[in-house]
């Protein structure tokens, strides 16, 4: 069964940094591209970042361009996005979601979410 | 940027037929996939690459794609299927990924 498990979410401040992480099982994860896609209280869903099986390919939003960075490690099954200079527009719930393996989506498998609150 | 349009809303009784509309520019070249969020859960895929059914969702979700405008339909609606729904795609370069802007199902 495929899971994913994400963690490291919390409040922060303005300018902050925070890295959020994402445990991944039931599939091997070195195969498949893998995705953040982000989701503002009361709000629709928005891509983040996305990254492929061997890091050949990062892609970021431009809203998070130079600001967020992904990255995976494959022996340890997991996904990270690491989170700097963040803003109170950044506050949202962040889901780890899995791709395909040629194919960034569809995203056929998602995490349950972890919240990010960036606040004073 | 890019962008993908879908009604905000769309209304139907128990066991009529309800189709949500996404619009795209690049939709021609583009598959599209769609997923169904319910309060307080993840979204889930229920339809991709247009047309296609994963395992497990119900066979009254179809999807369908003409020129730059790809639809969901959902025959013989239920209570449970009450949800908002976001049809999804990249833009032409097939790089960077785009979300609607979702349509809430209301089943009256």
């Amino acid at each position: 069964e495929v899971q994913l498990v994400e963690s490291g979410g919390g409040l922060v401040k303005p300018g902050g940094s925070l890295r959020l992480s994402c445990a991944a099982s039931g599939f091997t994860f070195s195969t498949y591209n893998m995705n953040w896609v982000r989701q503002a209280p009361g709000k629709g869903l928005e891509w983040v970042s996305s990254i492929s099986g061997s890091t050949d390919y990062i892609y970021h939003a431009d809203s998070v361009k130079g600001r967020f960075t992904i990255s995976r490690d494959n022996a340890k099954s997991s996904l990270y996005l690491q989170m700097n200079s963040l803003r109170a527009e950044d506050t949202a719930v962040y889901y780890c979601a899995r791709g395909e393996m040629a194919t960034i989506g569809p995203f056929h498998y998602w995490g349950q979410g972890t919240l990010v609150t960036v606040s004073s | 940027s890019y962008e993908l349009t879908q009604p905000p809303s769309v209304s139907v009784s128990p066991g009529q037929t309800a189709r949500i509309t996404c619009s795209g520019d690049a939709l021609p070249k583009q598959y599209a996939n769609w997923y169904h969020q319910k309060p307080g859960q993840a979204p889930a895929l229920v339809i991709y690459r247009d047309s296609e059914r994963p395992s497990g969702i119900p066979e009254r979700f179809s999807g369908s794609s003409s020129g730059t405008t790809v639809t969901l339909t959902i025959s013989g609606v239920q209570a449970e299927d009450e949800a908002e729904y976001y049809c999804q795609s990249a833009d032409s370069s097939g790089i960077y990924v785009v979300f609607g802007g979702g349509t809430k199902l209301t089943v009256l």
